[in-house]
């Protein structure tokens, strides 16, 4: 089956580090793009970055750079989001999306995990 | 970055009621615009991608128009189903942007 499993809900004071995790299985996980999504309490989508597995090039959101590190281990088909220092502000669902590409390189996102819930809180 | 901005943030409708859902950008993006829905408690799903194209397996009844800067998400006949909230995003380019969401809620 093709699928992007997150790892579980994670609690954490300010300061901690954090590193969450989204498998892949089901595709070629090298050939695609993974993106990291965040949404906040009560609140919309945010695109936050996104990784080319097959190379790890990444582009990060001016919003999110600095901020975070997306990275992806192909060895174990798994993307990663990692925080070096939370803050509360980082309390949110954190989701990651393949994107797909079709014609005329139109890019969308088509497959899901199920979300990651970070508290951060004292 | 390229700014999607969505209207009406929320709405009230019936079953069987057409309902229509805009998104417009800051710059002209073509075709490079999606629509999702987002159930409570759930990762969202694509709907349409570049703009008007239906995503495998999504009821005929969804519908997405437009190119430059304005676009329509519209939803045929509204089921019970489909009550949750709409996102459009920008693929044109990065940071690829969402809309903040029009929440489509039973009248």
């Amino acid at each position: 089956e093709v699928q992007l499993v997150q790892s579980g809900a994670e609690v954490k004071k300010p300061g901690e580090s954090l590193k969450i995790s989204c498998k892949a299985s089901g595709y070629s996980f090298t050939k695609y793009w993974i993106a990291w999504v965040r949404q906040m309490p009560g609140k919309g989508l945010e695109w936050m970055g996104i990784i080319y597995a097959g190379d790890s090039e990444t582009t990060y959101s001016p919003s999110f750079q600095g901020q975070v590190t997306i990275s992806a281990d192909t060895s174990i088909t798994t993307a990663y989001l990692q925080w070096n220092s939370l803050k509360a502000s980082d309390t949110a669902m954190y989701y990651c999306a393949r994107q797909v590409t079709g014609n005329y390189a139109q890019n969308w996102f088509d497959l899901w995990g199920q979300g990651t819930l970070v508290t951060v809180s004292s | 970055d390229i700014q999607m901005t969505q209207s009406p943030s929320s709405l009230s409708a019936s079953v069987g009621d057409r309902v229509t859902i805009t998104c417009r950008a800051s710059q002209s993006i073509s075709t490079y615009l999606n629509w999702y829905q987002q159930k409570a408690g759930k990762a969202p799903k694509v709907l349409i991608y570049g703009s008007s194209s239906l995503q495998s397996g999504v009821p005929s009844r969804f519908s997405g128009s437009g190119s430059g800067t304005d676009f329509t998400l519209t939803i045929g006949s509204l089921q019970p189903e489909d009550f949750a909230t709409y996102y459009c995003q920008q693929s044109y380019s990065s940071p690829q942007v969402f809309g903040g969401g029009t929440k489509v809620e039973i009248k």
